[in-house]
């Protein structure tokens, strides 16, 4: 399987402060992705990390509250910004790989509650 | 109208008989993928098993196996010989087209391994 870090594993963070997720893929990954687990809920897709350039948002997310950085093919950032209690949740870093984009991993994911 | 459906919140089976989480789904696209995502109480999300809707034979993958049935538009995930290990959220998802990463997630079900 790929091999997907997330930093920190949790963190506890008060409301109106911003939060920096990292992404560590290994070097066959193609594609990186952010998604956002909400408690008790299913995984939705935040954004596209998209080397180089601005990430691709899915509809509902927007840059301001969730900017993306992925400066090179196997690292990704994603910041919380101005948290409050309805961002807790665990965002999950992706990546997809495989010749027919048959594989798509997902790192530990970040435990995020906010007070 | 939700794309993918698991009807089954909460599933019990016995350790080391067989059993199978149903998953069905609802896409216009010819080209489609479907994964099935195993998630432990820690919060992972490990890759199990993927199915392209191209593929003639079911797929497999150890202990998992994929009961496909295109024009029921069905991806059961079926474990044989269950194990303690095994009790865990699972979910199904599905890629259509060439929309690269986007999986869409259904609501889970949790499956608990008897002793």
């Amino acid at each position: 399987s790929a091999v997907i870090s997330q930093k920190p594993s949790r963190d506890i963070c008060q409301r109106g402060t911003s939060l920096t997720i990292q992404c560590q893929v290994d070097s066959q990954v193609t594609m990186m992705f952010w998604y956002r687990q909400q408690p008790g809920q299913s995984l939705t897709l935040i954004a596209t990390a998209n080397q180089g350039s601005e990430a691709t948002y899915e509809s509902g997310f927007v840059i301001d509250k969730f900017p993306i950085s992925r400066p090179n093919l196997t690292f990704s950032t994603l910041t919380v910004s101005n948290m409050s209690p309805e961002d807790s949740s665990i965002y999950l870093c992706s990546g997809l790989r495989g010749r027919f984009y048959n594989e798509q991993f997902f790192g530990p994911g970040t435990r995020l509650t906010v007070l | 109208a939700q794309k993918i459906t698991q009807t089954q919140p909460g599933m019990f089976v016995q350790e080391k008989e067989a059993v199978t989480l149903d998953c069905t789904y609802d896409t216009s696209d010819q080209s489609y993928g479907l994964f099935w995502y195993k998630q432990p109480s820690s919060g992972e999300m490990i890759f199990l098993i993927y199915q392209g809707s191209y593929d003639e034979q079911n797929a497999t993958e150890g202990r998992y196996s994929l009961n496909f049935q295109k024009a029921r538009k069905s991806a059961n995930l079926v474990i044989s010989a269950s194990q303690l290990g095994d009790s865990a959220m699972y979910f199904c998802a599905m890629r259509e087209g060439n929309q690269g990463g986007k999986l869409i997630f259904g609501q889970g079900t949790e499956l608990s391994v008897k002793p």
